[in-house]
C-alpha cells in the first residue's frame, strides 16, 4: 500500500519561508512524477507544481512561479516543497500527490498524502 | 489555462437515487478529464480517469461518460458513503492542471 506522509507545515509570517517534506512508503518512488496540490479552507484543489521521475524536469503554477521550487531525493523517497516570499493566500493544506501510471506524465493524482497546513499570517 | 465549470454546486439526492455530475471545459480537453471524490477531513480520491476509466477498487455504480468539452460523472444509486464533494480535473493542457469548483452530493 502506498503511504505518502506530508510535514514541515505551520505558522509563518507574509514574506516567510517554509520548506515542506513528503515521504513515500509501498512504491518505486523514482518511478513516479510528483506533485504538489494545494486546497486552501472551504476551497477546492489547486495543483501548485510537479517534479519528473527523475527530477530533470519541474513544473509550476504561474501563482508560485519564482518563490516556490519542488525538488526530490529519491535515495531518501522525499519529495521537498521550499515556499519562499510566502502570501497570505498561500495558505491551504498542501497535499503530496502520486500520479497512477510510472513512467509517465498521465497527471491522475491516485495517491494523496493527508496533507500539512500552511498558514501565512501576521 | 483550461477552466472546468462544474453544475449543479449542490446536489440534494436520497439513497438509492441516480447522481449525474456536469463537467465542462473552456476548451476542449479530449478525454483527459479525471473525477475524484472528497470526503470532509479527507484528501481526494481518484475514481475516474481518462473520462471513462475506473481507478482501482472504484465500484461499477461510478461511471464517467464525455470528450471534449462536455462530461458526466454518473453514481447509479446512491450509497450513503457516497455523500460528497465531486471534483473534475484536466490534464490536457499543461501547466497548470486545472481542476473544477465541485459538486456536493448531499443528502435529501
Amino acid at each position: 500500500e502506498v503511504q505518502l506522509l506530508e510535514s514541515g507545515g505551520g505558522l509563518v509570517q507574509p514574506g516567510g519561508s517554509l520548506r515542506l517534506s513528503c515521504v513515500a512508503s509501498g512504491v518505486t518512488f523514482s518511478s513516479y512524477v510528483m506533485n504538489w496540490v494545494r486546497q486552501a479552507p472551504g476551497k477546492g484543489p489547486e495543483w501548485v507544481s510537479g517534479i519528473s521521475d527523475s527530477g530533470a524536469s519541474t513544473y509550476y503554477a504561474d501563482s508560485v512561479k519564482g518563490r516556490f521550487t519542488i525538488s526530490r531525493d529519491n535515495s531518501k523517497n522525499t519529495l521537498y516543497l521550499q515556499m519562499n516570499s510566502l502570501r497570505a493566500e498561500d495558505t491551504a493544506l498542501y497535499y503530496c500527490a502520486k500520479i497512477l501510471a510510472a513512467g509517465t506524465l498521465d497527471m491522475n493524482f491516485d495517491s494523496w498524502g493527508q496533507g500539512t497546513l500552511v498558514t501565512v499570517s501576521s | 489555462e483550461i477552466v472546468l465549470t462544474q453544475s449543479p454546486a449542490t446536489l440534494s439526492l436520497s439513497p438509492g437515487e441516480r447522481a449525474t455530475l456536469s463537467c465542462r471545459a473552456s476548451q476542449s480537453v479530449s478525454s483527459y478529464l479525471a473525477w475524484y471524490q472528497q470526503k470532509p477531513g479527507q484528501a481526494p480520491r481518484l475514481l475516474i480517469y481518462d473520462a471513462s476509466n475506473r481507478a482501482t477498487g472504484i465500484p461499477a455504480r461510478f461511471s464517467g461518460s464525455g470528450s471534449g468539452t462536455d462530461f458526466t460523472l454518473t453514481i447509479s444509486s446512491l450509497e450513503p458513503e457516497d455523500f460528497a464533494v465531486y471534483y473534475c480535473q484536466q490534464r490536457v493542457i499543461w501547466p497548470p492542471l486545472t481542476f473544477g469548483g465541485g459538486t456536493r452530493v448531499e443528502i435529501k
